[in-house]
């Protein structure tokens, strides 16, 4: 059964980085997966998609300070110099044969 | 700029019946899959029914199937959600989103409209 799994919560400082990571179910471990951004009281805005081999695609006017990396079945997604506007959930999304899937996303809190 | 705006959104009894439409505009609409996602208030996303790119094939979560149908309007660059036999756990917002061609990630997503179920 495709799974993709997130920690529900994570802090950093303003300014620092921070790491959020998205778990594959076993036998996925090759799946791409999309990180999505929701703001409070906002609808989602796609952040970008990252592959197993590691390229990725991104958003539309989004910053630099997003990238994505991978390590066998986990994705990451890191968030450097944080703003505080970057306090918001994340949500990891993958899709299969008439399938998608999201992670219970983490609330991330800028301190 | 790509733009996705939902509509039809209410209150409703159980048992009862309601259509969403979603209006897409500024991208080739007949290029892509259309998807409809629901966020139960306080919860995280829940993906609920996804249309291929040329309406060949449907997909649908379990929690929804055979009670939810998606369509949608090439011609009129529209989307539908035809929700039959509503339950109070049906209440959400309901986001539209695209994929290209039919699964894949949603680079768009229109803005939501609520839907509470409710006495």
């Amino acid at each position: 059964q495709l799974v993709v799994t997130q920690s529900p919560a994570a802090s950093a400082s303003l300014g620092a980085s921070v790491k959020l990571t998205c778990t594959l179910s076993s036998g996925h471990g090759s799946y791409a997966i999309a990180w999505h951004q929701q703001q409070p009281e906002k609808g989602p805005r796609f952040l970008m998609k990252f592959n197993s081999d590691g390229s990725h695609i991104k958003g539309d006017g989004i910053p630099d300070r997003f990238s994505g990396s991978s390590s066998g079945a986990e994705r990451y997604l890191t968030i450097s110099s944080l703003q505080s506007e970057d306090e918001a959930d994340y949500y990891c999304q993958t899709w299969g044969t008439g399938i998608v899937v999201f992670g219970g996303g983490t609330k991330l809190t800028v301190l | 700029q790509v733009q996705l705006v939902e509509s039809g959104g209410g209150v409703v009894q159980p048992g009862r019946s309601l259509r969403l439409s979603c209006a897409a505009s500024a991208f080739i609409f007949s290029n892509y899959g259309m998807h409809w996602v629901r966020q139960a208030p306080g919860k995280g996303l829940e993906w609920v029914a996804g249309i291929w790119f040329d309406g060949a094939n449907r997909d649908y979560a379990d929690s929804v199937k055979g009670r939810f149908t998606i369509s949608r309007d090439n011609s009129k660059k529209m989307v539908y959600l035809q929700m039959n036999s509503l339950r109070t756990e049906d209440t959400a917002v309901y986001f539209c989103a695209r994929a290209y061609r039919a699964l894949g990630q949603f680079d768009h997503w229109g803005r939501g409209t609520l839907v509470t179920v409710s006495s």
